[in-house]
């Protein structure tokens, strides 16, 4: 069936460097994979998306890399900062007209000062 | 930008309670969704809808129902709450897609935590 699934449940990094987050995903047909940002007390946020057309995409201080041959989606985050201390779901569409995204289970990232 | 509320944040029910969530969105979306969200199990989809009066189930339809009367509104029922169902809600919000730009990006709610006692 489809899953995602994350490698690590929790990172912990010092403020300044880069984090790394790792998500897996079963389902070979997803087109359109997102990772959100969940805070404290609030609903998830949208970071980044990219397409299956692409292996890269670049935001602020932001990049997903996508492998199609493992299956393997990555978040990478430059010059963490204590701000970026949240949970990260990772998040794929499998298509169909209404979609219906299948998250994975969340990595907690700790920012430490 | 898109906005998403729940009507409320923090709820405490007791079993066998009514339980009504409610979930109002401002951008016209078509797509409406109600997820749980536990620890260690991540965001479950309960039920979805996609237009006025339509509804499908999700991952885990049992022990809820929902409505769609309006565009704009979604809400979701609990008849008769158990503790098992004690858990964050969150209701979220996505544009239909039917051209090769839209990509299915979900816009949530802050969500609503119930406890039920």
């Amino acid at each position: 069936g489809e899953s995602v699934g994350l490698h690590l449940p929790t990172l912990s990094v010092q403020e300044g460097d880069n984090s790394i987050i790792n998500c897996a995903y079963s389902n070979s047909a997803s087109d359109y994979f997102i990772w959100y940002k969940q805070e404290s007390g609030k609903g998830p946020q949208f970071i980044i998306d990219i397409r299956s057309n692409m292996d890269k995409r670049q935001g602020q201080r932001v990049t997903v890399l996508l492998n199609k041959t493992v299956k393997h989606l990555s978040l990478q985050i430059a010059a963490t900062q204590p701000g970026d201390s949240a949970v990260y779901f990772c998040a794929e569409n499998s298509g169909g007209s209404n979609y219906k995204l299948t998250f994975g289970k969340g990595t907690l990232l700790t920012v430490n000062p | 930008d898109v906005k998403v509320t729940q009507s409320s944040r923090y709820l405490v029910k007791r079993t066998g309670e009514k339980v009504f969530l409610e979930c109002v969105q401002d951008m016209d979306h078509e797509n409406m969704f109600w997820y749980r969200q536990d620890p260690g199990l991540g965001l479950r989809l309960i039920y979805f809808s996609y237009d006025v009066k339509m509804k499908e189930k999700g991952d885990i339809p049992e022990g809820y129902s929902v409505s769609r009367e309006k565009k704009e509104r979604f809400s979701l029922i609990l008849e008769s709450a158990s503790t098992n169902q004690t858990s964050m809600y969150l209701c979220a919000s996505s544009a239909f897609g039917t051209s090769g730009k839209y990509t299915g990006e979900l816009f949530f709610g802050e969500g609503s935590r119930l406890t039920v006692l």
